[in-house]
């Protein structure tokens, strides 16, 4: 399977605990987006990379939340200190950036529950 | 503000009920307009990419349409299995780059 892959597909913790996702992006894509998504609303947008350098953080991002892509390939998402309002689904997604195409594939989700 | 709205929130249709989902916008700098289809638990898969107003994309039993302040997603007879929420996004020009903006969704709800 070629697509993007995210692990792990769940999580549950108790609130104080840290957290770190992965995200494996297609790989000939060379941006990685994350998303944070609740329930009824669409995916807000968090952090996006381009390559190994982070270009953008979103005012949302606090300073509990840090990104990386160390190598310009798989990212990890680290949530220090949990909340329970940091329950959400973690969406990561990647594209391939050139002049007209800048479509974002997205992978199934890391759903976090925050106890 | 840049702004993306989806209407209706939820659609609930009898099978072979055509219909149209809204995505209005309200940006500076249009670089793309996405529609994605989401299943519960489940991440956005992607359906279409719009560039300019009048273009026009089909797949199956959707077609998505752009004008310069909206899209529409029709959808044509459909069946039980394309109930899910549909997501509208807009890539637009921002200070130092572009960004994306989702809307809310539609609950596409199709009965047997």
């Amino acid at each position: 399977d070629t697509g993007v892959s995210q692990d792990p597909r769940h999580k549950i913790t108790k609130r104080g605990q840290n957290v770190t996702f992965r995200c494996d992006p297609i790989s000939e894509h060379n941006r990685l987006y994350w998303y944070r998504q609740t329930l009824g609303q669409g995916p807000e947008f968090l952090t996006y990379f381009q390559n190994e350098a982070q270009l953008e953080k979103s005012r949302l991002l606090s300073d509990r939340f840090s990104a990386e892509r160390p190598k310009g390939s798989f990212s990890t998402l680290e949530i220090q200190r949990t909340e329970q309002g940091d329950s959400a689904m973690y969406l990561c997604a990647s594209s391939l950036e050139s002049l007209r195409k800048d479509t974002q594939y997205f992978g199934p989700g890391t759903r976090l529950t925050v106890l | 503000e840049d702004q993306v709205t989806q209407s209706p929130e939820a659609l609930r249709l009898q099978e072979g009920e055509s219909s149209s989902l809204n995505c209005s916008y309200t940006v500076s700098g249009l670089r793309g307009l996405f529609w994605y289809r989401q299943d519960p638990g489940k991440g956005p898969e992607f359906l279409f990419t719009l560039y300019s107003a009048g273009e026009e994309k089909e797949k199956e039993r959707l077609k998505a349409t752009l004008t310069k302040k909206e899209s529409f997603l029709h959808i044509t007879a459909p069946k039980p299995e394309d109930s899910a929420t549909y997501l509208c996004a807009v890539r637009m020009r921002d200070t130092g780059g572009f960004k994306t903006i989702f809307g809310a969704g539609t609950r596409l709800f199709v009965k047997a």
